[in-house]
């Protein structure tokens, strides 16, 4: 069936480190993929998403790219912030009736 | 202007209890979700209504019952709580299955 793996956290970092949290996913047909934010105390939100090979989604710095060929939607941002700090979920729908989210990311940014 | 509401936001309740937990969206989506979201975070779906109808049913114990009066609701009942329903309950809508959904705040439900 349909999965998401995610780099296991805590991710600790210092403000304005590069950042990068693996994703990988296993799925049927063409998935739309997903990266969602949830910050302390709040419901999760869409933080970007690509429905197709090779597209880029980006928003508020940070960037993933749909790699069709390693099965990879890995989130970058160039230089985070204390603001960052928050858990990162990957997600996928292969056009099924469920979201698959991934097991979550926690991140935690130092001042 | 909330787009996913629940209530209530924070839940205490004696083991054995029944109890509700409610979702309105007012984004006009045809879908709604709840999600069961543990300690370490982990984020399960337990049902999904497309229309008013349900779609999803996962390995859910029957003492959940979810229930959809419209589009635009739909509510959790929980019968005879156990000390392992402890966790945040997340409502979510999106307009199309494969599209995003919004989630609402959570109702964190603790039971004694």
């Amino acid at each position: 069936g349909d999965s998401v793996t995610q780099m296991e956290g805590p991710v600790t970092l210092s403000e304005e480190a590069f950042l990068t949290i693996n994703c990988t996913y296993t799925a049927t047909g063409y998935p739309s993929l997903f990266w969602y934010v949830q910050y302390p105390g709040e419901g999760l939100q869409l933080l970007l998403k690509a429905t197709k090979a090779d597209d880029k989604g980006s928003n508020k710095g940070f960037e993933a790219t749909y790699r069709k060929e390693t099965t990879s939607f890995h989130l970058e941002k160039g230089s985070v912030q204390v603001s960052d700090s928050a858990v990162y979920f990957c997600a996928l729908n292969a056009g099924g009736f469920k979201t698959i989210f991934g097991a979550g990311t926690r991140l935690f940014v130092k001042a | 202007d909330t787009a996913v509401s629940q209530t209530p936001k924070y839940l205490v309740t004696q083991m054995g209890n029944d109890k509700s937990i409610k979702c309105e969206q007012n984004l006009g989506h045809d879908t709604m979700y709840w999600y069961k979201q543990d300690s370490k975070k982990f984020l399960k779906i337990m049902f999904s209504y497309n229309n008013k109808e349900l779609i999803i049913n996962e390995t859910v114990p029957n003492r959940f019952s979810p229930k959809s009066p419209d589009k635009a609701h739909l509510n959790l009942h929980i019968n005879s709580l156990e000390l392992g329903d402890s966790a945040v309950y997340f409502c979510a809508s999106s307009q199309d299955i494969q599209e995003t959904q919004y989630f609402g705040p959570g109702t964190r439900l603790l039971v004694l």
